[in-house]
């Protein structure tokens, strides 16, 4: 299956700062995923990054407060805009792997904002 | 709008016990269903992935049921091992390639 690499894996960063976050994966894919993993919580799809086009945000999620790039099948960009400390969570990067079907995960970036 | 649960949100057990881990979604139009291990601050590691066609899937110590006409899934870990303390998360696959998450189930195995 795909292997995503994340990063940074870790930051801490100034409120009104932003912060931009990388994921990598060693083949194309046809979907990349965001989620937001706030502290004690599950996993919250942010948005699905399209190649090539404007991702597609859920309820809740705004391009310019969660801008994604996609540029080509296999890089994907998060970036948390304008921080506050609400926005401290765990950010998660996914590619849908159609190979097996199935969902691969990035190692995650564990954003604290102070 | 789809919702997973999964019970317990906390499990503790001696090492060597059997492991049984139960997931409920409320929607049966599913593309497959697929569990996920997390270690503490870390990201998800897949177990194992059910084709919503399927009944089950094993690997290794591992075994996941779906029976999809009530909703859920079992998650089975025999013979447990400190290293498999974690907190283990079910998702549901729908339209749209989007994954609905339950709450997780924090496991821990005492040694």
């Amino acid at each position: 299956s795909a292997v995503i690499s994340q990063k940074p894996s870790r930051d801490i960063c100034q409120r009104g700062t932003s912060l931009t976050i990388q994921c990598q994966v060693d083949s194309q894919v046809t979907m990349m995923f965001w989620y937001r993993q706030q502290p004690g919580q599950s996993l919250t799809l942010i948005a699905t990054a399209n190649q090539g086009s404007e991702a597609t945000y859920e309820s809740g999620f705004v391009i310019d407060k969660f801008p994604i790039s996609r540029p080509n099948l296999t890089f994907s960009t998060l970036t948390v805009s304008n921080m506050s400390p609400e926005d401290s969570s765990i950010y998660l990067c996914s590619a849908l792997d159609r190979g097996v079907d199935g969902y691969t995960f990035g190692s995650g970036t564990r954003l604290t904002v102070v | 709008k789809q919702e997973v649960t999964q019970i317990p949100a906390a499990l503790s057990v001696p090492e060597g016990e059997n492991l049984v881990l139960n997931c409920s979604f409320t929607d049966s139009a599913i593309y497959n269903l697929q569990w996920f291990r997390q270690d503490p601050g870390k990201g998800l590691t897949s177990l194992l992935l059910i084709q919503s066609s399927q009944r089950e899937q094993t690997s290794g110590r591992l075994n996941a049921s779906l029976d999809k006409s009530s909703g859920r899934s079992t998650l089975y870990i025999a013979a447990s091992q400190p290293g498999d303390s974690a907190t283990y998360l079910c998702a549901v696959g729908a339209a749209g390639n989007k994954l609905t998450f339950g709450g997780g189930t924090r496991v821990l195995v005492k040694p």
